[in-house]
């Protein structure tokens, strides 16, 4: 298994407050990403880094900041908590540069109230 | 605007039948096509891919086939079997990017003993 850890597993959280979530990887794999999964809306794309400090923005990244100042790394915040950003979050590394299977953490279940 | 669909939210499969799961995608830079599987609290596991390049992939029970003309992909489960009831996601990407795989919204798979 790919050495992927999300941290913490599971959060309640009030509206306006602001969130950090915690990826770490043992892998030294250079792409990590952040997707949050909905009901009816699948894998969508928050946010993603390709390399220390090189980071991008994804398919709802309004909301949504990261920062990877490490390999091993990837943080996403949530500035200022939101009832639309209860989801859970997935984060996951790319195995291998010449291809594209990404391996996901166990995630991370966020409620905002 | 959707790039990858699955538009079949669920399936429901008879244990020992063929288990058939259907993606669309609209993008023709998509060159690298995966299905993961994903059990509930879990993160979503590779499960096979396909390249551009060829029609059909085998691994084990499973073959994913690949119509390019037609931009489908389909998953044949062979024989199915109840642990295999799960939400399987179709990720597509483009090689030489960023590696970053598109996921359709997924199909929700039951097999009955």
């Amino acid at each position: 298994d790919a050495g992927i850890t999300q941290s913490p597993r599971h959060k309640v959280t009030e509206t306006g407050t602001p969130v950090t979530l915690r990826c770490h990887q043992t892998e030294n794999h250079r792409y990590m990403y952040w997707y949050r999964q909905d009901p009816g809306h699948g894998l969508r794309l928050i946010h993603y880094s390709y390399g220390v400090k090189d980071t991008d923005k994804g398919e709802v990244s309004d909301g949504y900041s990261v920062s990877r100042s490490k390999t091993e790394d990837f943080l996403l915040t949530l500035e200022s908590a939101t009832s639309s950003q209860t989801s859970v979050y997935f984060c996951a590394i790319n195995h291998r540069q010449e291809r594209t299977e990404a391996f996901f953490g166990q995630g991370t279940r966020l409620t905002v109230v | 605007d959707q790039q990858v669909k699955q538009n079949s939210p669920s399936l429901s499969v008879q244990e020992g039948r063929i288990s058939i799961l259907n993606c669309d995608y609209t993008n023709s830079m998509f060159d690298y096509f995966l299905w993961y599987k994903k059990y509930p609290a879990e993160g979503p596991t590779f499960l096979i891919s396909i390249s551009s390049i060829k029609d059909k992939n085998e691994d084990g029970r499973f073959t994913v086939f690949l119509n390019k003309s037609a931009k489908h992909l389909s998953l044949h489960i062979v024989p199915s079997q109840p642990g295999d009831s799960a939400v399987y996601f179709c990720a597509a990407s483009v090689s030489g990017g960023s590696y970053i795989p598109t996921f359709g919204r997924g199909t929700s798979l039951i097999v009955h003993p």
